[in-house]
């Protein structure tokens, strides 16, 4: 139990285009989903906090104008990534919390973006 | 402000000795931490939580206050635990945001 999957597990696309990932919560409902960033060999980045029929919560230097957040249900949640450029290029995961479960978190597989 | 320090980078056992994975915390209330791990081409994955205080895969860790560490321990080493241990930190009783450390990449030598 407890699966998340994240589409697509790969992008590729050019600057200035914007793209989509989306996070699903298989088996469970998700009123709290999240949002991080990982660069290479390095450590997960938290960029926002995702909620459930409400707007996102960004970490200080997130542009949520940039990184656009949608969690319309209790299973979906979405990251656009808007106007992108090749600084944008990173490992990009999701996870999710069980809605009046314990704290921990089930993760994504993770998106690979390039911005060409 | 929470800051979870992972000392090591990288860390190499032979198979049979024992290991222990370094994590210090910095949090003025009452955190929650956890060790999550992962393998090679898999998704990160909980391995431990302190409240459970319970052994996952052979592997403890003790939440000391007094020196604000949480390190991972198990006291005999399989090749099947190389892999990359992240610790982290959750406000108890906040909004389960956690904060990652940079990671410990641990390697059993055969």
């Amino acid at each position: 139990g407890a699966v998340v999957s994240q589409h697509p597990s790969r992008v590729i696309c050019k600057s200035g285009t914007s793209v989509k990932i989306e996070c699903r919560s298989l088996d469970f409902q998700a009123t709290t989903m999240f949002w991080y960033r990982q660069f290479p060999k390095q450590s997960l980045m938290l960029m926002a906090t995702s909620n459930e029929g409400s707007k996102a919560t960004y970490e200080q230097g997130v542009e949520k104008d940039k990184f656009l957040i949608n969690h319309a249900s209790l299973t979906l949640s979405t990251l656009t990534v808007t106007s992108a450029h090749p600084e944008d290029s990173s490992f990009y995961i999701c996870s999710a919390r069980v809605t009046g479960g314990p704290p921990e978190q089930y993760f994504g597989p993770g998106t690979r973006l390039t911005v060409t | 402000a929470q800051r979870v320090t992972q000392p090591e980078k990288l860390l190499s056992v032979f198979k049979g000795a024992p290991v222990e994975l370094k994590c210090n915390y910095s949090y003025s209330g009452s955190p929650e931490l956890f060790w999550y791990v992962q393998y090679s081409r898999q998704r990160l994955q909980l391995l431990l939580r302190h409240i459970s205080r319970e052994s996952i895969k052979g592997f403890t860790a003790d939440l000391n206050k007094g020196e604000t560490s949480f390190h991972l321990k198990k006291p005999f080493a399989q090749e099947e635990d190389s892999a990359m241990y992240y610790c982290a930190l959750s406000p108890l009783g906040g909004n389960e945001k956690l904060t990652f450390g940079t990671g410990t990449r641990l390697t059993i030598i055969p």
